[in-house]
């Protein structure tokens, strides 16, 4: 049973410039959320998505966006990198209706 | 206020003791709460949900909740050196649909 997988693993970019992280799911899941953790603190809830649509939104800009694709799987888009973004990526999924959320390895972020 | 609150530690226990980490939270009409252990480095990894008031056990593990007080507590027995890790607390905030907010987190330490 494959867990939820990301991609890329690390990933260094420069302020300014954009980004695409991507996530698959948990087998069997059909819904996807993405945080923002930086060092120290908890994952911070940036989007969910299911059904192919945005369902919910964290206190995130709109230089964040993202997709989610008829097989399930998600891209998180940061556009306009700041310093500040720098952070660890983490996708989870859930079944829509259930809660319990199951997190990927994350993408380490780092912007110069 | 903090949507989550956790002592942010570190709770440095011995080998074989009972450690309890505690967590409190502010919207009243959360209904789904969660503890997450992350090892350095890693992505968060679910390891008790809880839905109802009272006890919930899992092995060495056993999850509180006391929505009265806003309180949610986990415990855990005859703790190894290996459960030395951060432990999230989350709760599921509903806004037309629902959101997981986290808890900064509790850092333990289990000493041999």
């Amino acid at each position: 049973d494959a867990g939820v997988t990301q991609s890329p693993t690390h990933l260094i970019k420069t302020r300014g410039q954009q980004v695409t992280l991507r996530c698959s799911p948990k087998s069997g899941h059909d819904t996807v959320s993405w945080y923002q953790q930086a060092l120290g603190q908890g994952p911070q809830f940036i989007f969910q998505y299911y059904e192919e649509e945005e369902r919910q939104r964290g206190n995130f800009p709109d230089r964040f966006s993202g997709h989610q694709f008829p097989n399930y799987s998600s891209e998180l888009n940061v556009n306009a990198l700041l310093l500040g973004d720098s952070a660890l990526y983490l996708c989870a999924s859930s079944l829509r209706d259930t809660y319990e959320q199951y997190f990927g390895p994350g993408t380490r972020l780092t912007v110069t | 206020q903090k949507e989550v609150e956790q002592n942010s530690g570190p709770l440095s226990v011995p080998e074989g003791a009972i450690a309890s980490l505690n967590c409190t939270y502010s919207d009243r009409g959360s209904q789904s709460f969660f503890w997450y252990r992350q090892y350095s480095g890693k992505s968060p990894e679910l390891i008790m949900s809880i839905y109802s008031n009272g006890d919930k056990e899992d092995g060495r593990f056993t999850a509180q909740l006391n929505k009265a007080s806003q309180y949610v507590s986990l415990l855990i027995r005859d703790s190894q050196p290996s459960d030395s890790a951060t432990y999230l607390c989350a709760v599921n905030i509903y806004t037309g649909g629902f959101k997981t907010i986290f808890g900064a987190g509790t850092r333990l330490f289990v000493k041999a």
